[in-house]
């Protein structure tokens, strides 16, 4: 399969716990981006990266949340002290580089998190 | 008011009929992207377009830049078309909060 993959699907977590998610981009893809989505709601933008750097962070974005993609290739959302209003669908996209600033995206299943 | 808008919020439809989803935006846009989600919650992207109109299978995406305005239309609905429709406005990735599609045999 060479779609976009995200590892967990599914993460139940205690309120102050630090959960980190996984996202494997289509490999030739340059961008990867992280969306927040809640219940009924669209999804939400958080942050993108080309190739290692990241290139812009939503204000959503709180100083208890990092992404971090290292090589250039997967990345890693990190949630620390969670609280049961980060319970949402966290949603992983990759594309490559557009003509304009954001082209057409190829999402990933996302990562049910639950915070009790 | 929200920077994306869409209608109607839920759309119910036997199979067989014409839809339309209207995606009203108040932001200057480069591209408009239509979305679908099934539940569970896979995203799959339908259309970018930043002017006129595109046509895939049943699938027709217009848009009107001077309006502000695009619409998603599904000629001959099935029941495998039910699903949550976003529209999402480039160039602050703002996504619509999504039209549910109930299509019934």
């Amino acid at each position: 399969d060479t779609g976009v993959s995200q590892d967990p699907r599914h993460k139940i977590t205690k309120r102050g716990q630090n959960v980190t998610f996984r996202c494997d981009p289509i490999s030739e893809h340059n961008r990867l981006y992280w969306y927040r989505q809640t219940l009924g709601q669209g999804p939400e933008f958080l942050t993108y990266f080309q190739n290692e750097a990241q290139l812009e962070k939503s204000r959503l974005l709180s100083d208890r949340f990092s992404a971090e993609r290292p090589k250039g290739s997967f990345s890693t959302l990190e949630i620390q002290r969670t609280e049961q209003g980060d319970s949402a669908m966290y949603l992983c996209a990759s594309s490559p580089i557009p003509r304009g600033r954001f082209g057409e995206q190829f999402f990933g299943p996302g990562t049910r998190l639950t915070v009790l | 008011k929200n920077e994306v808008e869409q209608s109607p919020q839920n759309l119910t439809a036997q199979e067989g009929e014409f839809i339309t989803i209207n995606c009203s935006y108040s932001v200057g846009i480069s591209a408009l992207h239509w979305l679908q989600q099934h539940p569970g919650g896979g995203i799959v992207s339908l259309f970018m377009l930043s002017s006129g109109k595109k046509k895939h299978g049943r699938l027709i995406a217009t848009i009107n830049i001077q309006e502000k305005h695009s619409s998603l239309h599904i000629t001959a609905s099935h029941p495998r078309d039910s699903a949550v429709y976003i529209c999402a406005v480039a160039d602050k990735l703002i996504f619509g909060t999504g039209t549910r599609l109930q299509v019934f045999p």
